[in-house]
């Protein structure tokens, strides 16, 4: 089965500085990638998702980049804000009716 | 558009009684997701229902452990003869169809005694 593994496990940044996160999976099979930010007492949120066919994607101030030859795949977060401070989860799935594997998350804490 | 929707929020039980949790998915969605979660670890896959249907089952515990999502109301996971190792958040996730894209609930926070 697929295997996510997800790091660094924390990540504290000055506010304003960028943040990575980084995953890479097993299953070559994978073709959809969630990443999910998670707040104290909440359920995750999916925040952005790129599909195999493209090797990036951004959405204002975050944006994920796929690397299907290494079976990497990274969330960038530009500008940090305080409310960015969350745990951030990475995930990848086969597509069709296969599940989604999610990594062990990030926690990242932006320092005011 | 209400989002997917779990209770109760918070369920404390004591050893060897039952857990039910309620799972109401986002309108339109007929696929559900468990996922049960320790304190500081990820997100654990359990089960995938559509309705009437189990699509995969395999994140679950042989014993004790079952769920349903019937034609007509919500998803039921249900925790049988509870021990302390069963305390987690348990959060349910629904999506149109298959797994991608899903939209997760607030979680269930079961605590037993």
């Amino acid at each position: 089965g697929e295997n996510v593994e997800q790091h660094p496990s924390t990540l504290s940044v000055q506010e304003g500085d960028s943040a990575v996160i980084k995953c890479t999976y097993s299953d070559s099979a994978s073709n959809y990638f969630p990443w999910y930010k998670q707040e104290l007492g909440k359920g995750p949120q999916l925040i952005i998702d790129i599909r195999s066919n493209v090797g990036e994607k951004k959405d204002q101030r975050i944006a994920v980049t796929l690397n299907k030859t290494a079976k990497h795949f990274s969330l960038h977060i530009t500008e940090t804000q305080p409310e960015d401070s969350a745990v951030y989860f990475c995930a990848a799935s086969p597509g069709g009716y296969q599940k989604v594997t999610f990594g062990i998350g990030t926690k990242l804490q932006v320092i005011p | 558009n209400a989002g997917v929707m779990q209770n109760p929020r918070h369920l404390v039980r004591r050893r060897g009684q039952e857990a039910r949790l309620r799972c109401s998915p986002m309108k339109g969605h007929s696929h559900v997701y468990w996922y049960r979660q320790l304190p500081e670890e990820g997100l654990k896959f359990m089960v995938y229902l559509q309705k009437e249907n189990i699509i995969d089952e395999s994140g679950m515990p042989k014993e004790r452990f079952s769920a349903e999502f019937p034609k007509e109301g919500p998803s039921i996971l249900r925790i049988q003869q509870v021990v302390r190792g069963d305390s987690a958040a348990y959060f349910c996730a629904s999506s149109t169809t298959g797994p991608e894209t899903q939209y997760f609930g607030p979680g269930t926070r079961l605590l037993v005694l």
